[in-house]
């Protein structure tokens, strides 16, 4: 089966560095998204990793260990309106129409 | 530019009675098209997804359906509802060619079946 796992919740101060880790056991692996969705909306896209690595996009990184089945999604000067759901998706490694994804953080920016 | 659009934005339906979602696309062509369902506290279940006109591919059989009778429409249907049918619906579209851009998502249909 597939196994997609983050944390449920994190709460983190406006301004800080806040890490969201995602580990995953999947029968195959053809690269990991991260999702943003604040309440009640649709999630975006933030960014995709296939190789092992860090790619940084603004604010927001994210990085890959394929060997280690882990990935985070770091997140540089919290603003209030990040707070939001973060989801982790691992796409199937024979079908590129299927993706896992994790149950989603939760992330509360406090002032 | 590309759009999605997804309707209703809210249901509410009694057990035992059918259901239609729309989704349409526009500004790209011969899009993948996906039904995702988000139950509260759970992860996206994928539900179907379609590569062309007439192709569906299901992932969770269940008592739901779709089809695309139109490059650009997808539409999740159901004869009859269930209570567990309750959930978030997500249509999602996605460019085949360049899979390093993940989806895109419509803005949901919270349906709940009383």
């Amino acid at each position: 089966g597939q196994n997609i796992d983050q944390p449920t919740e994190m709460t983190a101060t406006e301004g800080a560095i806040v890490q969201i880790n995602c580990t995953y056991q999947t029968s195959g692996f053809n690269g990991l998204f991260w999702y943003q969705q604040h309440a009640g909306e649709a999630p975006t896209f933030l960014s995709y990793n296939v190789l092992d690595g860090l790619e940084e996009k603004g604010r927001f990184s994210s990085f890959l260990s394929r060997s280690k089945g882990y990935s985070y999604l770091l997140l540089k000067e919290l603003q209030m309106k990040d707070s939001a759901s973060y989801l982790c998706a691992v796409r199937d490694e024979y079908n590129f129409n299927k993706f896992y994804f994790g149950s989603g953080t939760k992330l509360n920016v406090k002032p | 530019s590309q759009t999605i659009h997804q309707w209703p934005a809210t249901l509410v339906q009694p057990v035992g009675s059918p259901l239609s979602l729309e989704c349409t696309v526009e500004g790209t062509s011969n899009p993948n098209l996906y039904w995702y369902r988000q139950a509260a506290g759970r992860g996206l279940q994928l539900l179907f997804y379609s590569v062309g006109i007439g192709q569906i591919s299901s992932e969770v059989p269940q008592n739901l359906s779709a089809s695309r009778p139109q490059d650009r429409q997808f539409i999740l249907s159901s004869k009859k509802l269930l209570l567990s049918d309750s959930g978030f619906y997500l249509c999602a579209w996605s460019d085949g060619a360049r899979t390093s851009l993940g989806y895109t998502f419509g803005s949901g249909t919270r349906l709940t079946v009383v």
